[in-house]
């Protein structure tokens, strides 16, 4: 069972269009954070929200933190193939003494020219 | 770049042979993570470690064993490999868990035939 389950799993776009990827839990999370991954690469941090209904943007990319803190979304405005990607979201659980950090399962974006 | 280094980069095992990954850090993080990664599936947390000798499971540990003698190394362990553990597998480390951000590994490939 997923703590943190992403939608869409899948995305293909073209280029110009705007998304939004939602990232949902049934428990609370002290932090939510965004990665993007390319292929051979590891996860790379976009953003970090961790105030109940906190807004953060990005160029083109914005960042809600729901206002109970368990849930996020990322909006892409005019989308362009280099935003192709696999975008995650993560939670931070736990006092601060353990710092476990969980993962969704990811969203898929493929943004054609 | 953070100083994170996996080793090796690819593996290939036969099915019941002991495998070691090893994750090293240059940055003196407190905390260090193994992940595994399979499509459709995110990242799910295998071990973590907050502190030298302190490890908790993840998620998915069952058949996993971890390791921390000093705060540059975190070793992970297949016990008995099997073709389930098939996958890639990610090291990342943060200062402050899971409210900071994670500085990922470049990855290592295991497949297990």
């Amino acid at each position: 069972t997923q703590l943190l389950e992403q939608s869409p799993q899948f995305l293909s776009i073209q280029e110009g269009e705007n998304l939004t990827v939602y990232c949902n839990s049934s428990s609370v999370f002290s932090s939510l954070q965004w990665y993007r991954q390319e292929p051979g690469e590891g996860p790379v941090l976009l953003v970090t929200v961790v105030t109940g209904g906190e807004v953060k943007k990005l160029k083109r990319l914005t960042f809600q933190f729901g206002d109970a803190r368990k849930d996020s979304s990322l909006h892409i405005t005019a989308a362009q193939p280099g935003d192709t990607g696999l975008y995650l979201c993560a939670g931070g659980r736990g006092s601060s003494n353990t710092g476990k950090l969980i993962f969704g399962q990811g969203t898929t974006l493929q943004v054609k020219p | 770049d953070a100083g994170i280094t996996q080793s090796p980069r690819h593996k290939v095992t036969e099915t019941g042979t002991p495998v070691t990954l090893r994750c090293h850090q240059t940055e003196n993080h407190r905390y260090m993570y193994w992940y595994r990664q399979d499509p459709g599936h995110g990242l799910r947390l295998i071990h973590y470690s907050y502190g030298v000798k302190d490890t908790d499971k993840g998620e998915v540990s069952d058949g996993y064993s971890v390791s921390r003698s000093k705060t540059e190394d975190f070793l992970l362990t297949l016990e008995s490999a099997t073709s389930s553990q098939t996958s890639v597998y990610f090291c990342a480390i943060s200062a402050a868990g899971g409210h900071t951000e994670a500085f990922f590994g470049q990855g290592t490939r295991l497949t297990v035939v």
